[in-house]
């Protein structure tokens, strides 16, 4: 299985852009780059993917570098509600989703 | 819509009794549900994989008789903690692929077990 490396933690004042990286040097060609995140004590809420273009949704932009071995999850505006555990996961070739220890992320005001 | 219900959202249990936990897809059908355990500040770990009208698929080192799993139907997927211990206190999450086209998974809301 790939695997991904992440900082354990970050810190982005209010209103910033928070710029969570990763990296996923032993990545395939067909597996997808997944970001999700755990507020605490919830389940992990879903935040966007992608294969090897940039992906940009209503919460966050995803950027993939081109050789696709590392990418960061863009968070435009940070809020407080934005602090959470961030996880990076490269999804193995199987329906399993494996977390990794991802990146505890810390909006301050 | 892909909305996962999870219940209970927290149970406290006496050693040696068994506990439930439902998984429900509410508006879509889930023919696989994955079922996870998270300690307190670590990440969440893969317990075991649910297939309807099948027998579930247990990671490695997870005990199956201790950790049964029911998915009796498309839409329900059921976690039963048998003669619970204290060291079984945990938090317990579901998960269900949303859909085929964008590969996403939503999850419920977890349930805290709590054996005492």
């Amino acid at each position: 299985d790939a695997k991904t490396t992440q900082p354990t933690s970050m810190d982005c004042a209010e209103g910033r852009a928070a710029n969570l990286p990763c990296n996923h040097s032993t990545i395939s060609g067909n597996e997808y780059v997944y970001w999700y995140r755990q507020i605490h004590s919830q389940g992990p809420q879903y935040i966007i993917h992608g294969l090897k273009n940039n992906e940009t949704n209503e919460m966050a932009s995803l950027i993939i570098t081109e050789d696709r071995k590392s990418s960061t999850l863009i968070l435009p505006h940070a809020t407080l509600r934005d602090t959470a555990v961030y996880y990076c996961i490269v999804r193995p070739n199987t329906d399993k989703l494996i977390f990794g220890t991802g990146t505890r992320l810390q909006v301050f005001p | 819509g892909a909305v996962v219900s999870q219940h209970p959202s927290w149970v406290i249990c006496k050693s040696g009794t068994s506990v439930k936990i439902e998984c429900r897809s509410l508006d879509f059908q889930a023919t696989t549900m994955f079922w996870y355990r998270q300690f307190p500040k670590q990440s969440l770990m893969l317990m075991a994989t649910s297939n309807e009208g099948s027998k579930a698929t247990y990671e490695q080192g997870v005990e199956k008789d201790k950790f049964l799993i029911n998915h009796a139907s498309l839409t329900l997927s059921t976690l039963t903690v048998t003669s619970a211990h204290p060291e079984d206190s945990s938090f317990y999450i579901c998960s269900a692929p949303r859909d085929r086209a964008n590969y996403g998974y939503t999850f419920g809301s977890g349930t805290r077990l709590t054996v005492v």
